[in-house]
């Protein structure tokens, strides 16, 4: 079975400023990895994901994440936020070749104010 | 435009009084879940399904049931709504075929509150 922990439940950051969202995730198996963020009042939209190659990912709306396997971590960057960028950021771990389960964080809300 | 879509979209109901959220989406995906979504225990599988009338049980199965009788329908249905039902209830889609991106897409949610 997967799991996924994200410590902080709430990131206040000034606007500008630089922020990480950290997330590790525990598993027996080989995992893709994924970040989606839910704005207010929405549905959840991809914002990057892992499944091979580069353990540097880019998505959208200029946040980058880091897969880690020696710290299975796969934590969430950006290098200057906006006061937009305040929304719920959701980890994600999903077992590679399957799409049974995907399996969630508790969810981090990024708070940007000016 | 591709997307997931639920109906409805809010819903106040009382105990007991069996209810259907629909689910619909139109990007021919073999592969179709439900979460619902609580503070602070993020989302959490209710049902999910790999293809029509292949179901099986996410991670709080209880108080729910769900068909898949055509590929792009996945109603979720409450036989007896409970208030311990109350939450946000979001549907996904995706297309887990080799090769493919594995990425889930969501619908806009259902927030059902049961009195």
């Amino acid at each position: 079975a997967q799991s996924v922990t994200q410590l902080d439940s709430q990131v206040p950051v000034f606007e500008e400023a630089p922020v990480e969202l950290r997330c590790n995730y525990s598993s027996s198996v080989s995992v893709y990895l994924f970040w989606y963020v839910q704005y207010p009042n929405q549905g959840l939209q991809l914002l990057l994901k892992y499944l091979s190659g580069s353990t540097l990912v880019k998505g959208i709306n200029g946040f980058e994440a880091e897969f880690n396997k020696s710290q299975t971590s796969f934590h969430l960057r950006k290098p200057s936020v906006h006061i937009s960028d305040t929304a719920e950021y959701f980890c994600a771990v999903l077992r590679t070749g399957t799409a049974s389960k995907l399996t969630f964080g508790t969810g981090t809300r990024l708070q940007v104010t000016l | 435009e591709a997307q997931v879509t639920q109906n409805p979209r809010y819903l106040i109901t009382v105990t007991g009084k069996k209810l259907t959220v629909t689910c619909s989406q139109n990007m021919n995906h073999e592969y179709m879940s439900w979460y619902r979504q609580d503070p602070g225990l993020g989302l959490r599988q209710i049902y999910y399904s790999m293809n029509v009338e292949v179901t099986d049980k996410g991670d709080v199965p209880e108080g729910y049931k769900v068909s898949r009788k055509e590929k792009r329908n996945f109603p979720l249905i409450l036989e007896s709504p409970s208030p311990n039902q109350t939450s946000l209830y979001f549907c996904a889609s995706s297309s887990p075929r080799a090769g493919g991106s594995y990425e889930q897409y969501f619908g806009p949610g259902t927030r059902l509150t049961v009195t």
